[in-house]
């Protein structure tokens, strides 16, 4: 199975921040990564797929790359409503795993 | 307008069984693959069973493997999980989630969850 990690597992930050998550996989997954965010007591929401391609209806301020076994999601400017924790995933192959999850707290 | 809405939770003992469905709306259901994707409490999220369109491949995570069965009527719309042998590391809220059209792809829309809490 493929291992996914996440760093760092929480921050804080300030609104207007530009903040970076960093995912990597234990195997060559190529582009095949995806982001969710998940606020508490909700569903997750689909953010990012392959990578880099932003899903219909998500801001421009979010945004992701790597390719291979290491994959970053940048927030360009952090706003209150990115209160939240957020999953990368692979789909490379099945089984599909997640990574544990970064927690962002606004300062 | 696309829509998952999960139903079937509740309270079972362990050992027990439980059937979960998801009724699917604003997309073709029978040309997208599915999953199931569950989230122990204060925990993180595990991929659990997925299936093709046609319900022609199913995969599933190990934990659940020989227990869990998941199938899907595409004249109904709705995707299921038949859960067998429950054990407390089932608790969990469970989501289904659309993937895309190949037999491995990301997911784009979830639904709400329903929970399943497994305890005498």
């Amino acid at each position: 199975d493929i291992q996914m990690t996440q760093s760092p597992s929480s921050l804080s930050a300030f609104v207007g921040d530009r903040v970076t998550i960093t995912c990597r996989a234990s195997q060559d997954i190529s582009n095949y990564l995806a982001w969710f965010q998940q606020k508490p007591g909700k569903a997750p929401k689909s953010l990012i797929y392959a990578a880099s391609s932003l899903q219909s209806g998500v801001p421009s301020r979010f945004s992701g790359s790597g390719s291979g076994t290491d994959f970053t999601l940048t927030i360009s400017s952090l706003q209150p409503e990115d209160f939240a924790t957020y999953y990368c995933q692979q789909y490379n192959n099945y089984p599909l795993t997640f990574g544990p999850g970064t927690k962002v707290d606004i300062k | 307008e696309v829509q998952l809405l999960e139903s079937g939770g509740g309270l079972v003992q362990p050992g027990g069984s439980l059937r979960l469905s998801c009724a699917a709306s604003g997309f073709i259901f029978s040309s997208y693959a599915m999953s199931w994707v569950r989230q122990a409490p204060g925990k993180g999220l595990e991929w659990v069973s997925g299936l093709s369109g046609s319900g022609g491949n199913r995969f599933y995570a190990d934990s659940v493997k020989g227990r869990f069965t998941v199938s899907r009527d595409n004249s109904k719309n709705t995707l299921y999980l038949q859960m067998n042998s429950l054990r407390a590391e089932d608790t969990a809220i469970y989501y289904c989630a659309k993937g895309g059209k190949g037999v491995v792809t990301n997911f784009d829309y979830w639904g709400q969850g329903t929970l399943v809490t497994v305890s005498s």
